[in-house]
């Protein structure tokens, strides 16, 4: 079964509000990857990490990779009502080259 | 360059019935995935391919086999649909000399009834 816990499930907020995600793992990721998914679409690529500690920013979205390579965060800044969607985490284990996988997803919403 | 495509966009099936869910990519990417997306529990990985002539497990491979016909095409085959296959499938494909930036197509909305 998944192995990635991301959490919370779903958020309510305000336009202009920050938000805060993560994703949890048991094991020791080598790579962290954050994706957004528009009704009827398939998921886009936000943001890649690599390095645990890694600290990187793609417009108001921010992730870092944990420095326990076990967790990965999201933030995103004064939130405008194009961000509602799904947010995934997906991650890549040590040694299993090919495999991705994924957490469940955060549905963001955003109150008028 | 149309990215990943996949076709149908949509099917219903019997139960029983078996049916092929057709993926290509023309970026000449090495490795493809199906992906399986349901209400509450994300995207799980059904089966992936590292490249021509080799494919693996992923999460759920239960009742699914999969063809990686060539480097473009990657398909998966239901050989007798259930209505627990009722779900959303996702193709993807990822060149592995850069990044493990995986780009999706659009999806395949198939219900089983």
């Amino acid at each position: 079964g998944q192995q990635l816990n991301q959490s919370p499930q779903s958020m309510f907020i305000q336009e202009g509000e920050d938000v805060s995600m993560n994703c949890t793992s048991s094991s020791i990721f080598n790579t962290w990857l954050w994706y957004k998914q528009d009704p009827g679409e398939g998921p886009v690529l936000l943001i890649a990490l690599y390095k645990a500690g890694e600290l990187t920013s793609n417009g108001r979205l921010t992730a870092q990779f944990g420095i326990t390579r076990k967790d990965s965060f999201l933030n995103i800044s004064a939130s405008i009502p194009s961000d509602v969607g799904i947010y995934f985490c997906a991650g890549r284990q040590m040694n299993r080259d090919d495999k991705i996988i994924f957490g469940k997803g955060t549905r963001l919403h955003i109150l008028p | 360059n149309a990215g990943v495509t996949q076709t149908p966009k949509f099917q219903v099936l019997k139960t029983g019935q078996s049916m092929t869910l057709q993926c290509a990519q023309d970026m000449n990417h090495n490795s493809m995935y199906w992906y399986r997306q349901d209400p509450g529990m994300g995207l799980r990985l059904i089966y992936y391919s590292a490249s021509e002539g080799t494919t693996d497990k992923g999460e759920v491979p239960n009742g699914y086999n999969v063809s990686r016909l060539n480097k473009r095409e990657f398909s998966l085959r239901l050989e007798s649909a259930a209505p627990s296959q009722t779900s959303v499938y996702f193709c993807a494909s990822r060149t592995r000399l850069i990044s493990y930036e995986q780009y999706f197509g659009p999806g395949t909305r198939l219900t089983v009834t």
